[in-house]
């Protein structure tokens, strides 16, 4: 069967550091992979895309990898800050139009 | 520019009664989606519009659920008649393009009792 499986405890990690979240999935052939953050409350909010043929994504604090071998992307935050608190959202586009997301994993930085 | 507006941000509506959801997408986006969150699960995909469009309805879960967008702008998700099974926050989410990155409303929590 198809899944999406993020980490489903919490990450809790000390301000400074560097925050690795994992997104694996099955039976997808995605085209490309998002991922988005969460607060509560809020409905989620887009932060980066990486597509099929590319390994890797910056912005900013934020990297991405996708190894499509492994079925599997990591999402990582360097200098992790408090305000960076919240659940992330891996998102597959799979082929047939429409995103499908992960449970989330939600993501404690403590000063 | 004006994000993603939802309304009602909460309703609690009883078992049998009707309720009707709406969405106004970033201006200019073609792309409208509906997507729900239940408790303890994932957000899972309802339904797609391309302008007026439906292009893929597939998430829908039953005939109690109807979406429309029309002349290509708003959009709104009726439920009727609700079931206790529908309670859970219901997002709206618009795109320039399907691959670009959606932005989403804050949602609607919908409680039925």
């Amino acid at each position: 069967s198809q899944k999406i499986e993020q980490n489903s405890e919490a990450l809790n990690i000390q301000e400074g550091k560097t925050a690795t979240l994992t997104c694996n999935y099955t039976n997808y052939s995605p085209a490309y992979l998002q991922w988005y953050r969460q607060d509560p409350g809020r409905g989620p909010v887009f932060l980066l895309l990486i597509r099929e043929n590319e390994k890797e994504k910056r912005k900013e604090r934020l990297k991405v990898t996708f190894d499509t071998t492994l079925k599997q992307s990591l999402f990582h935050i360097t200098a992790s800050q408090p305000a960076d608190s919240a659940t992330y959202l891996c998102a597959i586009y799979n082929q047939g139009g429409k995103l499908i997301f992960g449970q989330g994993t939600e993501l404690s930085v403590k000063p | 520019e004006a994000g993603v507006t939802q309304f009602p941000s909460h309703s609690v509506i009883e078992k049998g009664q009707t309720v009707t959801l709406r969405c106004d997408p970033i201006s200019g986006h073609d792309n409208l989606y509906w997507y729900r969150r239940v408790m303890g699960k994932e957000i899972k995909f309802l339904l797609h519009f391309v302008k007026e469009s439906k292009q893929d309805e597939s998430g829908m879960p039953n005939n109690r659920f109807l979406a429309e967008r029309t002349g290509g702008t708003y959009s709104t998700l009726k439920v009727q008649p609700a079931e206790l099974e529908d309670s859970g926050v219901y997002f709206c989410a618009s795109s320039q393009d399907e691959v670009a990155g959606y932005t989403f409303g804050s949602g609607t929590r919908l409680t039925v009792v």
